[in-house]
Order: C-alpha cells, then structure tokens, then sequence
C-alpha cells in the first residue's frame, strides 16, 4: 500500500491555460473523490467515480471542469481556461466502499497568475 | 442534508494541557463521523472514526472522540497536547448515501512550549 499518490505536487500557470492533474488511488480501492481546497478552509467537494463512472459532482464544478477515470484506476482532473480564482488545492482521496475513511493524497496545489 | 460545524477556527493550548476541539453536527439519519489532520503542505489523514457501537472513539496519537446524539456532537480530545500536535484539524460527516464527505471549516491548534 503505497498511498494515493498526486502529480504535479505544485502548479503554476498564467491565467488562460489549461492544466491537468493526475491522482493514482490506493489500488483495491474503487471510489475516488476530487475535492478542492482554499486557504482557512475545509476540502469541498467536487466530484466522485466508483471504478471508471461518475456518479456525482458538484454544482461547484463549471463546465471548465472535467475530470476523468478510463480504466478505473487513475483519475486526471482537467481545468481549461484557468482563472485565477481556480488557485487552489486540489485533493484526490479513495476509499474501499461508501462507508470507509477517505484516504487522501498530498494535494496538487495550483496558482494561476 | 448532513453538515458539521467546528467551533473556534484557532485554539491555543500548552504544552502538556488538555485539548478540546469542538464539533458539531446535522444529520438526518444515524451519521459516520470522521476526525482528520492535515499537516503543512499534506493531505488529510485519518485521526479516528465513528459508524456504530461504542461512542467512545479512540484514535491515533493519543486523541479520541465522543459521540454524542443528544448533543449532536463529536468533540474532539486528547489529554496532554505535544508539540507535534501543531496542526490543522477537520470533523467529517457522510452522507446516508456514502457518496460525499462533508467537511467543516476547520480547527488550527497551536501549541505553547
């Protein structure tokens, strides 16, 4: 069990960009979340797979938002056209089933300039 | 809807005294609850738990948590606070659905040598 493992740690790009971020979840686990977080505030929710379907996500995601998990292992979170509101950190976690901890990632933090 | 309000972003304590983090929640069924810490820079990782059975959660690193539902809380503790203890903590509530963790806005514990 090595963790659920986030790339890039750290991402800086100017404002009009698109970035893309990659989440490898822990390997037995089949539900994976991206939650965003800002600066004296709690990880919010922005959407969640179990294996490779997206069953949910949240009306904070704009259509700039898209995230990805094809093969129900590793997920990419797509933002096109940043803005510099977007910077943020962006958490991946998974967990064994709906009931179990969430296990998260060290966060892909972001600033758009 | 499930919620969890923490009360006091910013608890100071000293070395060797008692914490008490605060958490509040608003459920409509039987909730999970979740106590996690998030160190600089890093994820979140799980301090302790609630689903069923005893209400009385022991976690790592000395903490524990009460289930409460006729307070609809579930404080946090721990004895003694170390140095290392300096970090930022977050309750967690689930949905009935298991698909999102709701989290709170977060407590930042600082402690005095």
């Amino acid at each position: 069990d090595t963790g659920v493992s986030q790339n890039p740690r750290h991402k800086i790009t100017k404002r009009g960009q698109n970035v893309t971020f990659r989440c490898d979840p822990i390997s037995e686990h089949n539900r994976l979340y991206w939650y965003r977080q800002t600066l004296g505030q709690g990880p919010e929710f922005l959407t969640y797979f179990q294996n490779e379907a997206q069953l949910e996500k949240s009306r904070l995601l704009s259509d700039r938002f898209s995230a990805e998990r094809p093969k129900g292992s590793f997920s990419t979170l797509e933002i096109q056209r940043t803005e510099q509101g977007d910077s943020a950190m962006y958490l991946c976690a998974s967990s064994l089933d709906s009931n179990s901890p969430l296990h998260f990632g060290n966060g892909t933090r972001l600033t758009v300039t | 809807a499930q919620s969890v309000t923490q009360l006091g972003s910013h608890v100071s304590v000293s070395e060797g005294a008692l914490v008490l983090l605060r958490c509040n929640y608003s459920s409509s069924v039987p909730p999970y609850l979740f106590w996690y810490v998030q160190y600089p820079n890093q994820g979140l990782q799980l301090l302790l738990k609630y689903t069923t059975g005893a209400t009385l959660v022991k976690g790592i690193n000395g903490f524990e948590a009460e289930f409460k539902k006729s307070e609809t809380s579930f404080h946090l503790t721990k004895p003694s606070a170390h140095m290392s203890d300096a970090a930022e903590y977050f309750c967690a509530v689930i949905t009935n659905t298991g698909n999102q963790f709701y989290f709170g806005t977060g407590t930042s514990l600082t402690v005095i040598p």
